[in-house]
């Protein structure tokens, strides 16, 4: 079994819809969670930085962390297809300097 | 903004070249990274540097050495360069510290062994 699980998709959605993306993991010692954005033929852009269990909320992105269940997510509210990419899922321990990545899940917004 | 540069976006070479893949980054960060990334397989890590002259073994380091000579510079090199090689490679790099700092990664080489 993989430590991130990530749906590699792809995720077709017409503009302005609302977009979930998630990621489970089986580490109970990851604290740091991060979501990356990839465009293609570019390398990975960070688009959130979280810290243990919660939301965190910019602009039209929300990530959400449970640990309780192991699962991570980010919200797209009002899609663009600007936002079409690769989804890339990421966590690590404290102290640690491995990243461990998700798959990435591929990511449409049609106009 | 931090700025990881790779020196080749495209870059072909032959079975058994020794290859020299070179990333500068702008941002006086401590630690370094190189992966490389498959459909399918996502990143995987090769080599690691968290100080100059330092550097640790990632997941698939086999067929790979890097050289850690100056702080913003990471260079990733193959030895004897075998197709199945051929990837994308991606270069990292972020703060060290007690909070893991995330990591800011360059734009790719697309590195093709005939």
């Amino acid at each position: 079994q993989k430590e991130v699980e990530q749906d590699p998709g792809p995720l077709s959605v017409p503009e302005g819809a609302i977009v979930s993306l998630n990621c489970t993991y089986s580490n109970s010692a990851f604290q740091y969670f991060m979501w990356y954005r990839q465009y293609s033929r570019k390398g990975p852009e960070l688009l959130m930085y979280t810290y243990s269990s919660g939301n965190k909320e910019d602009g039209r992105f929300t990530a959400q962390v449970d640990k309780s269940s192991k699962y991570i997510s980010l919200f797209i509210r009002d899609s663009q297809p600007s936002d079409s990419a690769t989804y890339l899922c990421a966590m690590s321990v404290t102290g640690g300097f491995k990243t461990i990545f998700g798959a990435g899940t591929r990511l449409f917004v049609k106009a | 903004d931090v700025k990881v540069t790779q020196s080749s976006r495209y870059l072909v070479k032959r079975t058994g070249e020794k290859v020299f893949l070179e990333c500068v980054q702008d941002m006086d960060h401590e630690n370094m990274f190189w992966y490389r990334q498959d459909p399918g397989l996502g990143l995987r890590l090769i080599y690691f540097s968290y100080d100059v002259k330092m550097k640790e073994k990632g997941d698939i380091p086999e067929g790979y050495s890097v050289s850690r000579e100056k702080k913003e510079r990471f260079s990733l090199i193959l030895e004897s360069a075998s197709t199945n090689q051929t990837s994308m490679y991606l270069c990292a790099s972020s703060l060290a510290g007690p909070n893991n700092q995330p990591q800011h990664f360059g734009d790719g080489t697309r590195l093709s062994i005939l």
